[in-house]
Formats: structure tokens, sequence, C-alpha cells
């Protein structure tokens, strides 16, 4: 079985701040790592993904992978209350994507 | 910006009827997905269709549920008799190929299924 873990939260976090999201998953075959945002009612939205070891950075997120401790993080520097959502880390498992339960992400103004 | 859009947009159904729910993918996309989110969980697969047939099936597809692509725009997911289980949002995604340049799977509105 493979599975993505997250911390359900909430992470609470003031305006202005990083916030550090984090993911672990099981399957060391897995390639593809995406980070989307879903707020409450709506579809998952794509943020960002990485496929390679190390960090990629896109405006204020910046994703990590180290694929040999199988975990996957997302940065937010300052955080906005618009950035208030739940943050799903999805894993590639073959033409398919295998979802983290999300970790729920509050920025207080 | 090209998106993947879904009819309807909510969909109350009685147990045991029919539903059908539709899905336009991002035109030039060769590989579609359905997955639903029950209220409160995770989003889980359900299936991904190429090439006009199934490539991949949860163990929550069951013979109950089908996939079609009747023309060259729309895929639909139908649930022959529809369960109070079955309520959950459903989401439609496509994705251009399964390489690293073009897996990335972008997601549709999604339709709320609601069984009474």
């Amino acid at each position: 079985q493979k599975e993505v873990e997250q911390n359900s939260g909430p992470l609470s976090v003031p305006e202005g701040a990083i916030a550090s999201l984090n993911c672990t998953y099981s399957d060391r075959g897995s390639q593809s790592f995406f980070w989307y945002r879903q707020y409450s009612g709506k579809s998952p939205e794509l943020i960002m993904f990485i496929y390679s070891n190390g960090d990629k950075e896109d405006g204020r997120f910046t994703a990590q992978l180290n694929k040999a401790s199988q975990y996957v993080s997302l940065l937010i520097r300052d955080s906005q209350p618009s950035d208030s959502a739940t943050y799903l880390c999805a894993v590639d498992a073959g033409n398919m994507l295998t979802f983290g339960g999300g970790t729920r992400l509050m920025v207080k103004p | 910006e090209p998106e993947v859009t879904q009819t309807p947009s909510h969909q109350v159904t009685q147990m045991g009827q029919e539903v059908i729910l539709r899905c336009v993918p991002i035109s030039n996309h060769l590989y579609f997905y359905w997955y639903r989110q029950i209220l409160g969980q995770k989003v889980e697969f359900l299936v991904s269709f190429y090439n006009n047939e199934i490539s991949e099936k949860s163990e929550i597809f069951d013979d109950q549920f089908s996939v079609e692509r009747p023309d060259g725009s729309n895929f639909t997911l139908k649930i022959r008799s529809t369960k109070l289980e079955d309520s959950a949002m459903y989401f439609c995604a496509s994705t251009a190929g399964w390489s690293r340049s073009t897996d990335t799977q972008y997601f549709g509105p999604g339709t709320r299924l609601t069984v009474l």
C-alpha cells in the first residue's frame, strides 16, 4: 500500500512569517512530487512540482525533496492571510496520484 | 488559460439511481482521470484513461462505475446504482502526457454528488 503522510494541522503562522509544510511517502520508486492547495469546497490547485533532490523555488514557494529520506516539504515565505488553505502533497504512483490528507494552514493577520 | 470543466456542479440523486458526471479535459491533453473526495477525507484515485481505454483503476472503481469518452471532448463517469457512501466530491483531471515534463495533472472544479 503506497502511503503519503502529512500532519493534519492546523499550522498557524503570523502574517509575513515562513510556513513549513512536510510530507513523507512510502514508495521509494516514486519519481514526481506535487504540492496542491485546496480551499474549502474547491478543487486542488497546483502550486508546484519537483522531480530532483534539492530545492526548487517559484516566487514565495520553495519545494524541497530528499529521496533518501522519502521526504518532501513546501516552504511559503512572507505568508499572507490568502495562503490560508489546506495544502496537499501528492506523489505519482504510476499514472495516478496518491494524496496525503493535507495540512491546514492558517495565516493570522 | 485552458482549464478542465465539469458539469453539473452539484447533483442530488436518490439511492439506486444512475448518475453521469461530465468533464471536458484540456483540449490537447491525452490522459484523463477521476478522483473523489469524501467530505473531510483524502482525495482518492478512481481511474485513469488513455487512448480510449482504462489504464489503471483503484479498488473503489468497482463494477458499478464506468468511464467513457463518447466524443472528442467529453469524458464521463457513470455510477450505475448509487449508494449513500458514493456521496462525495468528484474531480476530473487531465494531463498532457506521462513524462516528467508533461505529467502534471490539472483538476476541474468538481461535481458534488449527494445521494439521498
